[in-house]
């Protein structure tokens, strides 16, 4: 089975900085996608990343950009110039490709954006 | 437009009762999902359908019936409510087919359900 993990519960960080939000998966499987979803107080879940583990490439999307180590099994989320509106639950997500596109999710990292 | 829509937003019922959350994606994806949020936010899986056929059934009790009457919605009815069931149902899709360096696996989720049951 696929754990996913994050180990901090709760994270701030001042507007303008940059955070790092850390999780590591558990799993047997060669192929498989990694996403963050963020959950803001609105209580929607949106895609902020997704990273295939055949890529080497790390990927990014404006602000977000992710460090993936697949021999670690981390995939930690970075956030540059930290904006008010990034305040949300952030959620790693793992998917084996050949499960049904089944997810799962981490405990989640509260994240608190300070003016 | 919305792509993953659920309704209702909130459900408010006394335990004993039975209740429906219907959900409707536009996004012509082949699979969708029910979710279920506890109070400390860990989203847990419940079924997945794939163009009307149930394909994950986790460990959910028999009181929980997921409906798929076509690949574009799937309605969750559950029977018998206990004060345990109260939590946030998300619905998700996601197109099933893999294609490499493709975006079709992403799952898009609604806007949830708040379900309190009293």
């Amino acid at each position: 089975a696929q754990t996913v993990t994050q180990s901090q519960p709760e994270m701030s960080v001042q507007e303008a900085e940059t955070v790092t939000l850390s999780c590591t998966y558990d799993t047997s499987e060669n192929n498989y996608y990694l996403f963050w979803y963020k959950q803001p107080p609105s209580r929607q879940m949106i895609l902020v990343i997704r990273q295939e583990a055949y890529k080497q490439q790390n990927a990014t999307e404006n602000r977000f950009s992710v460090n993936f180590q697949k021999a670690a099994k981390s995939f930690s989320l970075k956030i540059s110039d930290s904006q008010l509106g990034d305040t949300a639950m952030y959620f790693c997500a793992f998917m084996n490709l050949w499960s049904g596109n089944q997810f799962y999710f981490g405990t989640g990292t509260s994240l608190t954006v300070i003016p | 437009d919305t792509a993953v829509s659920q309704t209702p937003k909130y459900l408010v019922t006394q335990m004993g009762n039975d209740k429906s959350i219907k959900c409707e994606q536009n996004l012509g994806h082949d699979t969708m999902y029910w979710y279920k949020q506890d109070s400390k936010k860990f989203l847990k899986i419940m079924f997945s359908y794939n163009n009307k056929e149930l394909i994950i059934n986790e460990t959910v009790p028999n009181r929980f019936s997921p409906k798929s009457p076509d690949k574009a919605h799937l309605n969750l009815h559950i029977n018998s409510l206990e004060l345990g069931d109260s939590a946030v149902y998300f619905c998700a899709s996601s197109q099933r087919r893999f294609e490499w360096g493709g975006a079709k696996d992403t799952q898009y989720f609604g806007p949830g359900t708040r379900l309190t049951v009293l």
